[in-house]
């Protein structure tokens, strides 16, 4: 089946750091790609997505690109802020016929950023 | 645009008693939303797909006599939480499709069951 792995966290950084938090998916089709991102006691936020292989996904300053021949769609921010402090959610999503498309999510990686 | 509301955000309740959690799409339709349990420190695990207007489709292991779910509307879904014990208590999301494969997510639901 599919699934996600995530680099294990947490992660800690100074502000103006680099950030990359590795993803990479097993997945039997042509999944899109995902990045999702909690802030302490909210739910998800889509941070940005991918559809298609090379594809890049952007927002916020993180990036992430859609790597076919690495199964891999890490994350990166070229200069984190304190405000970044969150967990941070890998996920995929089966492209079907089907109605319904179902996310599989990654373990989620805690980032803290000191000022 | 695309908002997803959940209500209550925060609930504690004792045992036995049943809950509802109640996840509306705010500036849009869903034909499907989905409901996700989150424990401390962990990822999220699917329950239960719903529909509007068919039966909730639920994940293996959750039983769907204790966790009912409505999809009355295609803006409105509810997950009642029936005898709920404290090993229920939990961070419950919701979230809803929209065209193409993006979900949207509630903020959540702090369940304590006391």
């Amino acid at each position: 089946g599919d699934s996600v792995t995530q680099m294990e966290g947490p992660v800690t950084l100074s502000e103006e750091a680099f950030l990359t938090i590795n993803c990479t998916y097993t997945a039997t089709g042509y999944p899109s790609l995902f990045w999702y991102v909690q802030y302490p006691g909210e739910g998800l936020q889509l941070l940005l997505k991918a559809t298609k292989a090379d594809d890049k996904g952007s927002n916020k300053g993180f990036e992430a690109t859609y790597r076919k021949e690495t199964t891999s769609f890490h994350l990166e921010k070229g200069s984190v802020q304190v405000s970044d402090s969150a967990v941070y959610f890998c996920a995929l999503s089966e492209t079907d016929s089907g109605s319904a498309r179902q996310l599989t999510f990654g373990s989620g990686t805690q980032l803290t950023v000191l000022p | 645009g695309a908002v997803v509301s959940q209500h209550p955000s925060r609930v504690i309740c004792k045992s036995g008693t049943s809950v509802k959690i109640e996840c509306r799409s705010l500036d849009f339709q869903a034909t499907t939303m989905f409901w996700y349990r989150q424990f401390p420190k962990q990822s999220l695990m699917l329950m239960a797909t719903s529909n509007e207007g068919s039966k909730a489709t639920y994940e293996q292991g959750v039983e769907k006599d204790k966790f009912l779910i409505n999809h009355a509307s295609l803006t409105l879904s509810t997950l009642t939480v029936t005898s709920a014990h404290p090993e229920d208590s939990s961070f419950y999301i919701c979230s809803a499709r929209v065209v193409g494969d993006t979900q949207y997510f509630g903020p959540g639901t702090r369940l304590t069951v006391l």
